[in-house]
């Protein structure tokens, strides 16, 4: 694939409930980057991977919301007994060295009602 | 921590204008994107920059380094160029990480 992939392009879900949202970066590509950008707000960073190393956790806004990226590609994020608040537009990026640019996905629209 | 200041928020230009978007941060980088977000959500990296000047098309790029401001120039303007126009920086001098600006959300009529 050319670019970053990003699924689903839209939840809908019940407060209370889990969701699993999916990244899968440019091939190759080592660092991975999760962003959030809720109604009206700008974009924050959420979570970051680079290669083997631990993940730089230091955006999660609470402990229900975890991410993993397996075999250093796909990632998952996952949010827990999910909020109203959560309702957001989740971007992933991923970024293939120093210095070079991010390239971001489509983003998957969470809905919480 | 960067701090990131775009301004106008808010612009509005008929088909055919010159627009500028400014960007100001508060930390030394090494380097800045644009990106620009369509309806719907799509982000699209414009450029990324560390010095100098970078052209793609219509879209000019500029930064100045001493002056921590950047400057994203859309040279005669379309409908399709309606979108918000966001600045992102690193969050410190040596990271990754990024933080970003509020955005300018741009519409141009025609």
């Amino acid at each position: 694939g050319a670019g970053v992939s990003q699924s689903p392009s839209n939840k809908v879900t019940e407060k209370g409930k889990d969701v699993e949202l999916r990244c899968d970066p440019i091939s190759g590509h080592t660092a991975l980057y999760w962003y959030r950008q809720s109604l009206g707000q700008g974009l924050e960073f959420l979570i970051y991977f680079q290669g083997n190393s631990a993940p730089d956790k230091s955006g999660l806004p609470s402990d229900r919301f975890s991410a993993e990226r397996t075999g250093g590609s796909v990632s998952t994020l996952t949010i827990q007994r999910t909020q109203q608040e959560d309702s957001a537009v989740y971007l992933c990026a991923s970024r293939g060295s120093s210095y070079n640019e991010q390239f971001f996905g489509p983003g998957t629209r969470l809905t919480v009602l | 921590k960067n701090e990131v200041e775009q301004s106008p928020q808010n612009l509005t230009a008929q088909e055919g204008e010159f627009i500028t978007i400014n960007c100001s941060y508060s930390v030394g980088i090494s380097a800045l994107h644009w990106l620009q977000q369509h309806p719907g959500g799509g982000i699209v990296s414009l450029f990324m920059l560390s010095s100098g000047k970078k052209k793609h098309g219509r879209l000019i790029a500029t930064i100045n380094i001493q002056e921590k401001h950047s400057s994203l120039h859309i040279t005669a303007s379309h409908p399709r160029d309606s979108a918000v126009y966001i600045c992102a920086v690193p969050q410190e001098t040596s990271g990754s990480r990024l933080t970003f600006g509020e955005g300018t959300q741009l519409t141009v009529n025609p």
